[in-house]
This record gives C-alpha cells, structure tokens and sequence, in this order.
C-alpha cells in the first residue's frame, strides 16, 4: 500500500516567511510533484520532479522553489509567503513510466498566510 | 490548449439513479485519464483510469468511456448511494509527468 505523507496538515505563517513543506513516499516512485488546489480552480501543478535533484516548472512556479535531494522526499519552498499563496497544498508521487501511472496523493496541508 | 473542460461543476441525483460527469480536452496526444474521487477532508483517489487504446472499461458501479475523435471522457456512476458523495476530477496526461486537471464535479447523492 502506497503511504505519501506530508509533514503538517495545518499551517499558519506570516508574510514573509520562508515556508517549507515536505512530503515522503515510501514506494520508490521516480515522479513527485506538488500541486496546490482552490475553490473553483481544481488541482494546478506547481512543480514535479522525476529524479533526484531533477525538477520541473509547472503551470504556476512563480515564488515557489523545490528541493529534492533524496528520491523519497520532495521539499516545497516558498521563499517569502505572502496572502495568495493560501491554499490547500497537495503532493503526489508515481511510478516513471513514459505514458502516465496512477498519481499517489498526500493528505495536504492547509497553508493560511497572515 | 492543455487544459481540461470538466462538467457540470455541481450534481445532485437521487439516490439509486445514475449520474454522469464529462470532461474535454484538446491535445490529441493524450493518451491517459484518470479519475479521481475527494472525500471532504481527504486527499484525491484514483477509482477509475483509461488508456487512449481502450474505449470503455467499467468497475463494479463506474465506468470510463473515451472518444478520442471528440476529444472526451465520461465518468458514469449507476445505483449511486450516499457515499459516493465527493469532489469528482478528471486528469489526462501525455507523458505521464505533467497531467491537467478538471475543475472538479462536486456531486451529492439525496438519500
């Protein structure tokens, strides 16, 4: 059985703030990504990542950065918070294929900027 | 362009009737769409995924039908009980790495 776990569920931060997510697959994936969701917007990947220290620009990268050092665990970093970066966060992982796997998800955490 | 038409946004059937929710998508060369299920409060499920050399496949209550020369997907959902009850999205992929996501179905089943 798939576990993606993310390191909070809920978050509360302050403008400015450098913020670090973290998410854990213990499945051996290749491919991680991070999306954020909204009201209305659906799920929007911000960055994925599909080897160690590999990463990709998604739809909407701008004041995000990643990190991934080791094939477990795919860091999301907002550099300096601010208001609009609040939202639901989401990982996923999912096996390398070429041709697209089922996507794992995470719980989420649930970001609030002050 | 790359992303995904999902209708309606909101459902509400009885229960035991069947409810249907389509998506649309434009890059012919997608070829892998997965739906997923979001329980309040819970991470998204995948419950059903096509590949663009299938036309349908069916899962006990759901199932995916594709028409890839009209560029869409359905979700189907017979004898709907109350805890199907969720956020309904739809994805597709061509490569596997970046995917595009509906907006979400939010259906309610009236008990």
């Amino acid at each position: 059985d798939v576990k993606v776990t993310q390191s909070s569920r809920y978050l509360v931060k302050r403008t400015g703030e450098k913020v670090f997510l973290e998410c854990v697959q213990d499945m051996d994936h290749e491919n991680m990504f991070w999306y954020r969701q909204d009201p209305g917007l659906g799920l929007r990947l911000i960055y994925f990542s599909y080897d160690v220290k590999m990463k990709e620009k998604g739809d909407i990268p701008e004041g995000y950065s990643v990190s991934r050092e080791k094939k477990e665990r795919f860091s999301l970093i907002l550099e300096s918070a601010s208001t609009n970066q609040t939202s639901m966060y989401l990982c996923a992982s999912s096996l390398r294929t070429g041709t697209g796997e089922t996507q794992y998800f995470g719980p989420g955490t649930r970001l609030l900027v002050l | 362009g790359e992303n995904v038409e999902q209708h309606p946004s909101t459902l509400s059937v009885q229960e035991g009737d069947s409810a249907v929710i389509k998506c649309t998508y434009s890059d012919s060369a997608s070829n892998y769409f997965p739906w997923y299920k979001q329980e309040l409060g819970k991470r998204p499920q995948l419950i059903i995924d096509i590949r663009s050399n299938v036309g349908e496949k069916k899962d006990q209550r759901i199932a995916v039908t594709l028409n890839k020369t009209a560029k869409h997907f359905s979700l189907h959902i017979t004898e709907t009980q109350p805890e199907d009850s969720a956020v309904y999205f739809c994805a597709r992929t061509n490569t596997g790495n970046q995917f595009y996501f509906g907006t979400g179905t939010s259906l309610t089943v009236i008990p």
